[in-house]
């Protein structure tokens, strides 16, 4: 299986902060990469597509950017809504496979 | 509105086979590219992606629980099934089926059902 490396594993930042959290893929993904936000409770959303394609309704605060094994997602100014864990997910290789996850607080 | 329910049982008994069934509305399987995954997510684990079936009704199976698990659709009723067999206590998780939209290349899922939290115990 892909290994999907993100770091950190959780980060606390003030409002307003830009906040940048990584994925590593253990092989080179192209840009089948896609990053959600799930909060305590809910099921993830899908934030960003193909590695820098913002899903619908999706505030522009957030971004992505990368191809191949190295991928970076970006909150331009951090608002107490976005309290949450990132994932990352891969599919170029089955199975899909998801990151570890990162853990943004305030 | 593409919206998704998962239904089945909330507890198992080890050994058990658990049936789950994705209610979906807003999309049907007659669109090219149009998929349904299941994704399972331990409590405070990684997402663990577990099946997926595409409109033309190819299936895709985690390698490591392949023997275990199946697929299927019903077109007719928006629905699609996963079961899975012999279930073990580490098999306790929220479970969520989700829609992979359509397009041929990156499975992904852009809308999610609010998950089914299943327990395995005696």
């Amino acid at each position: 299986d892909i290994q999907m490396t993100q770091s950190p594993s959780s980060l606390s930042a003030s409002v307003g902060d830009r906040v940048a959290i990584t994925c590593q893929a253990s092989l080179d993904v192209d840009d089948h990469l896609y990053w959600y936000q799930q909060k305590p409770g809910k099921a993830p959303k899908l934030l960003i597509y193909d590695a820098s394609n913002l899903a619908s309704g999706v505030p522009s605060r957030f971004s992505g950017s990368g191809s191949g094994t190295g991928f970076t997602f970006t909150i331009s100014s951090l608002q107490p809504e976005d309290v949450a864990t990132y994932y990352c997910q891969q599919s170029d290789y089955p199975p899909l496979t998801f990151g570890g996850g990162t853990k943004v607080e305030i | 509105q593409i919206t998704l329910k998962e239904s089945g049982p909330t507890l198992v008994k080890p050994t058990q086979t658990l049936t789950l069934t994705c209610t979906f509305s807003g999309f049907s399987f007659s669109t090219s590219g149009v998929g349904v995954g299941w994704i399972r997510q331990a409590p405070g684990k990684t997402p663990e992606w577990l099946a997926l079936i595409y409109w033309n009704d190819i299936k895709r199976y985690r390698p490591s629980l392949k023997s275990r698990l199946t697929i299927s659709k019903d077109t007719s009723k928006n629905q699609v099934v996963l079961t899975m067999t012999d279930m073990d206590p580490v098999d306790t998780a929220t479970y969520y089926c989700a829609h992979r939209p359509q397009g041929f290349v990156g499975d992904y899922f852009d809308y999610w059902g609010q998950g089914t939290l299943v327990a395995v115990s005696s």
